[in-house]
């Protein structure tokens, strides 16, 4: 069962616009949360992360924005940029309970054309 | 470059051969971790180590696998009698003790069985 749920596996976006990816957990123990890009033949690379305590963190063009309530979390890229292009992960973990392990999403990809 | 390496990058070997790959982690963290990916799928966690003691470990993790981290620095990951299904990238990851949700990953290693 896909605690963890990206349902769209794909986005396209023109070059300047916003990219707008989300996510949905089933797990209500997760309090942490995280976004991976990996491009090809390279291992996913941190991005972006939340706590449960929040429900906005900015990082330069990169904001995500969770709720609790609906279980849901976006990325948001804005201006996007040819170099975004890459699969994008969402990841969550339960930080009670002692567990350190990140449960992914199946990722999306993401094509921001010129 | 001082991040997370991994040895091999690729492997093929037969159905029912032993396999071992290596971890080196980025060098000041004491947190580890293995992760598998198929095809369409988000990593999935394995096991993890602080410092040299397994701390954790996924039912993902037969008893054909087993991971060793001696010295608390590198790791290795053994499979035992390989079969087709063990056919995926493996990950390793490292993170600081005060942020161990926030893991940096390798490039991985790619397993083919055949």
């Amino acid at each position: 069962d896909q605690q963890v749920k990206q349902n769209s596996p794909s986005l396209s976006v023109q070059e300047g616009r916003i990219s707008i990816l989300n996510c949905d957990y089933t797990n209500s123990m997760f309090d942490y949360f995280l976004w991976y890009k990996k491009y090809p033949a390279e291992g996913p690379t941190f991005l972006i992360s939340i706590s449960s305590i929040k429900d906005k963190n900015e990082d330069g063009r990169f904001t995500v924005f969770l709720n609790k309530s609906a279980k849901h979390l976006s990325l948001h890229i804005v201006p996007s940029q040819p170099g975004d292009s890459a699969v994008y992960f969402c990841a969550a973990s339960p930080t009670q309970g002692g567990s350190e392990k990140l449960v992914f999403g199946k990722g999306m990809k993401l094509t921001v054309n010129p | 470059d001082t991040g997370v390496s991994q040895d091999p990058r690729h492997k093929i070997t037969k159905r029912g051969q032993n396999v071992t790959f290596r971890c080196d982690p980025i060098s000041e963290h004491n947190r580890l971790y293995w992760y598998r990916q198929t095809l369409g799928q988000g990593p999935e966690f394995l096991t993890y180590f602080q410092n040299e003691a397994q701390l954790e470990k996924s039912r993902l993790l037969s008893d054909r696998f087993s991971a060793e981290r001696p010295k608390g620095s590198f790791s290795t990951l053994e499979i035992q009698r390989t079969e087709q299904g063990d056919s995926a990238m493996y990950l390793c990851a490292s993170s600081l003790p005060d942020n161990s949700y926030e893991q940096y990953f390798g490039p991985g290693t790619r397993l083919t069985v055949t």
